[in-house]
């Protein structure tokens, strides 16, 4: 599969626990992108990367949350002191320079 | 920053019929407009997408149109088939060169009934 892939797929913690998701992107693509989706609405936009250098974040990104791509390859998102506010389903996208985004199957998180 | 609103929220149409969801947007300086198909449980897919360049474009029973005076887009399926089924997402997009976020609609739910 060359595809976008996201790891774990589901993701059960308690609040105030701390997590961490991967991305891998499709390999020739550039620029990675993380979105966070809730039920009934469109992703939001959280943060991208171009190579390995973060160019953007989203208000939506609080301190809780730090992102790292850190060759320029697969990118992680960890959420320290989970909230139940979190409990989403965290989606990762790749593309090649300003082309189409495409989307990983996400991983959904759900804080208890 | 950019607003986007996509109408209807939900639409029904019978099979052979044709559908048309709107989407307007607030940055004039968006210039890239792509349309993603989400079945349930399953990824965003890409399905057409629209350069500013560009009035309209077409893949077969999918065409897309942007009016950028008005700054509105469209999706048009005709001849609906019920694998159509599905929550469909507008999106903008400002490709600055080092930036091109997407800022999507709240979807449209399609039902394509027999």
């Amino acid at each position: 599969d060359t595809g976008v892939s996201q790891d774990p797929r589901h993701k059960i913690t308690k609040r105030g626990q701390n997590v961490t998701f991967r991305c891998d992107p499709i390999s020739e693509h550039n620029r990675l992108y993380w979105y966070r989706q809730t039920l009934g609405q469109g992703p939001e936009f959280l943060t991208y990367f171009q190579n390995e250098a973060q160019l953007e974040k989203s208000r939506l990104l609080s301190d809780r949350f730090s992102a790292e791509r850190p060759k320029g390859s697969f990118s992680t998102l960890e959420i320290q002191r989970t909230e139940q506010g979190d409990s989403a389903m965290y989606l990762c996208a790749s593309s090649l320079a300003g082309l189409e985004q495409y989307f990983g199957p996400g991983t959904r998180l759900t804080v208890t | 920053g950019e607003n986007v609103e996509q109408h209807p929220s939900t639409l029904s149409v019978q099979e052979g019929d044709s559908a048309v969801i709107k989407c307007t947007y607030s940055d004039s300086a968006s210039n890239y407009f792509p349309w993603y198909k989400q079945e349930l449980g399953k990824r965003p897919q890409l399905i057409i997408d629209i350069r500013s360049n560009v009035g309209e474009k077409k893949d077969q029973r999918i065409a897309v149109t942007l009016n950028k005076t008005a700054k509105h887009f469209s999706l048009h399926i005709t001849e609906t088939q019920p694998e159509d089924s599905a929550v469909y997402f507008c999106a903008a997009s400002r490709d600055t060169g080092t930036a091109s976020k997407l800022t999507f609609g709240t979807g449209t739910r399609l039902q394509v009934t027999l």
